[in-house]
């Protein structure tokens, strides 16, 4: 069945630091991906998202690019900040109808 | 924007208690499902519904129940609360115009003691 896997946490980087959090994924289809963000108390909205082999998703500083040769789908950002601190989650949606999430990275960004 | 409401941020109840969370949405949405949040479990789909009156059995169904009376509200039911119930509960909505995106509610802290 379909499946994500990312990267376990918790990661700690200091402010201005680059920020990588790997996901690679088990799909049958042809999925669309996506990176989902929770900050403290809230719940989870979306931070970025591919539908198709070799797109890039970006915001706030974000990227993910869409790798069908090797599954994956890994969020960067050159220069985290304080406000980036939060959880995120890598997902995928094969049939448009049902999501499939990994288990959470948390990022703390420290000053 | 989309808005996701749930009746309730925090909630306690007693094991035995049945159980009601609420979740609405506003933008007419035909989707809608509902989540359980665990440390390192991620998050878990429990139930889901396509139409008012459709339900649709998720990952870990087991102990719930949902209701699905109007397009715009999404109930989870825990008809008799247990302890390894106690999670966070996120409701969320998928609409046919907005290509495979979710919209998630702010969630419920659910402590069953």
């Amino acid at each position: 069945g379909d499946s994500v896997t990312q990267m376990e946490g918790p990661v700690t980087l200091s402010e201005e630091a680059f920020l990588t959090i790997n996901c690679t994924y088990t799909a049958t289809g042809y999925p669309s991906l996506f990176w989902y963000v929770q900050y403290p108390g809230e719940g989870l909205q979306l931070l970025l998202k591919a539908t198709k082999a070799d797109d890039k998703g970006s915001n706030k500083g974000f990227e993910a690019t869409y790798r069908k040769e090797t599954t994956s789908f890994h969020l960067e950002k050159g220069s985290v900040q304080v406000s980036d601190s939060a959880v995120y989650f890598c997902a995928l949606s094969d049939t448009g109808n049902q999501f499939y999430f990994g288990t959470g990275t948390s990022l703390t960004v420290i000053p | 924007d989309v808005k996701v409401t749930q009746s309730s941020r925090y909630l306690v109840k007693r094991t035995g208690e049945k159980v009601f969370l609420e979740c609405v949405q506003d933008m007419d949405h035909e989707n809608m499902f509902w989540y359980r949040q665990d440390p390192g479990l991620g998050l878990r789909l429990i139930y889901f519904s396509y139409d008012v009156k459709m339900k649709e059995k998720g990952d870990i169904p087991e102990g719930y129940s949902v209701s699905r009376e109007k397009k715009e509200r999404f109930s989870l039911i825990l008809e008799s609360a247990s302890t390894n119930q106690t999670s966070m509960y996120l409701c969320a909505t998928l609409g046919y115009l907005i290509v495979n995106e979710q919209f998630f509610g702010p969630g419920t802290r659910l402590t069953v003691l």
